[in-house]
């Protein structure tokens, strides 16, 4: 299975700022995502980044809030924009395998990220 | 609009104990469900995928179950080992074009 790797794995940061988080695959996928779990809660999409076109965002979620790019088939940011101490939550990138939702989703170790 | 419940949200058995982790998910035309587990601090390692076409699969001491007519999902462990300490998630998908919808999970820690 490909192997994700996220950048930084975990941020302290202050209000009102923002934070780009990394997510680098070893080989090339077609279906990219983005979830946030929150302190004792399951695991939330947040967008499907798509390759050469904006994101498609789930209920709840917007863009000036949590831009996205995927410049190719390897590669993703997710920023947190303008943050807030509810913004405190694990990111998680996520992908699926080629083959499509037959196959197993896999994701990265995640980035743990406190606002002050 | 799929929901996924996972009772117990924590359980704690003796080393080798075999032990049954549950899975409810509301709508039954299910195209895959998906187990995980999530170490502390870590992200989530995919354990089994069962697709709505089978009714069980396996992987060393892991079994899952699946029964869409009710709506549940099992994973079954086997002699269970301290090492498998962690939460377990439980995810469904509804389409090939539906994003998975995760459980809370279920805690589970075995004690030597």
């Amino acid at each position: 299975s490909a192997v994700i790797s996220q950048k930084p794995s975990r941020d302290i940061c202050q209000r009102g700022t923002s934070l780009t988080i990394q997510c680098q695959v070893d080989s090339q996928v077609t279906m990219m995502f983005w979830y946030r779990q929150q302190p004792g809660q399951s695991l939330t999409l947040i967008a499907t980044a798509n390759q050469g076109s904006e994101a498609t965002y789930e209920s709840g979620f917007v863009i000036d809030k949590f831009p996205i790019s995927r410049p190719n088939l390897t590669f993703s940011t997710l920023t947190v924009s303008n943050m807030s101490p509810e913004d405190s939550s694990i990111y998680l990138c996520s992908v699926g395998e080629t083959g499509g939702a037959r196959q197993p989703q896999h994701f990265g170790d995640g980035t743990r990220l406190s606002i002050l | 609009k799929q929901e996924v419940t996972q009772i117990p949200a924590a359980l704690s058995v003796p080393e080798g104990e075999n032990l049954v982790l549950n899975c409810s998910f509301t709508d039954s035309a299910i195209y895959n469900l998906q187990w995980f587990r999530q170490d502390p601090g870590k992200g989530l390692t995919s354990l089994l995928l069962i697709q709505s076409s089978q009714r069980e699969q396996t992987s060393g001491r892991l079994n899952a179950s699946l029964d869409k007519s009710s709506g549940r999902s099992t994973l079954y462990i086997a002699a269970s080992q301290p090492g498998d300490s962690a939460t377990y998630l439980c995810a469904a998908r509804s389409s090939g074009n539906t994003p998975l919808v995760f459980g809370k999970g279920t805690r589970l820690s075995v004690i030597a």
